[in-house]
């Protein structure tokens, strides 16, 4: 149970171009998911909390005009990098709460050229 | 700021050895404290949590450790296995897990056959 999905599972644009990101709880309703960006040999940095029906909230230092998040519905939450840069190329994770601990999707690698 | 670091890197260790993992934290307001194994390529897999109000907390093949006087966090891994060669991460949180986690630097463990 409390299974997270992420789609797609890697994607390569070029640069100047937009992205999107899904992230699905298949097994469960989530009212809040987070974005996590990871990238080599790093931690996991918090980008943003993603509550249903309500705005993101972004941590300090993430833009919110790049990086759109909308959370829809309980199952729902996407990412969108917008104009995107090589220097987005990163390990993008989301999680949903489900009774803690977090669940994780297995990522998206995401390469901009 | 506050941060959750970890005192090792790299860890290898002997097959069918125990292994400990350390984790240093600095926020004494975390309440909830967490380990996730990282395999390559995939998103953070959960192992073991523990809150505050313990010290200790056993799993399968799996025991953390909690000190909060020196705000210093454990995992043990008994017997080890190929299959347990990863990156594990430490992190904390506050409300009992129902909030954002806050991740640690990482520590690749390597089982030598």
């Amino acid at each position: 149970g409390a299974v997270v999905s992420q789609h797609p599972s890697w994607v390569i644009c070029k640069s100047g171009t937009s992205v999107k990101i899904e992230c699905r709880s298949l097994d469960f309703q989530a009212t809040t998911m987070f974005w996590y960006r990871q990238f080599p040999k790093q931690s996991l940095m918090l980008m943003a909390t993603s509550n249903e029906g309500s705005k993101a909230t972004y941590e300090q230092g993430v833009e919110k005009d790049k990086f759109l998040i909308n959370h829809a519905s309980l199952t729902l939450s996407t990412l969108t990098v917008t104009s995107a840069h090589p220097e987005d190329s990163s390990f993008y994770i989301c999680s949903a709460m489900y009774n803690s601990p977090l669940h994780f999707g297995n990522g998206t690698r995401l390469t901009v050229t | 700021g506050e941060s959750v670091g970890l005192h090792l890197p790299t860890l290898s260790v002997q097959e069918g050895d125990n292994s400990i993992i350390n984790c240093a934290y600095s926020n004494s307001a975390s309440d909830y404290f967490i380990w996730y194994k990282q395999e390559s390529g995939k998103g953070p897999q959960f192992i073991i949590d523990i809150r505050s109000n313990m010290d200790k907390r056993q799993g399968q093949r799996v025991t953390v450790l909690l000190n909060k006087t020196v705000k210093h966090l454990s995992l043990q891994i008994a017997a080890t296995q190929p299959g347990d060669s990863a990156v594990y991460f430490c992190a904390e949180g506050f409300n009992f897990g129902n909030e954002k986690l806050t991740f640690g630097t990482g520590t690749r463990l390597t089982i030598i056959p």
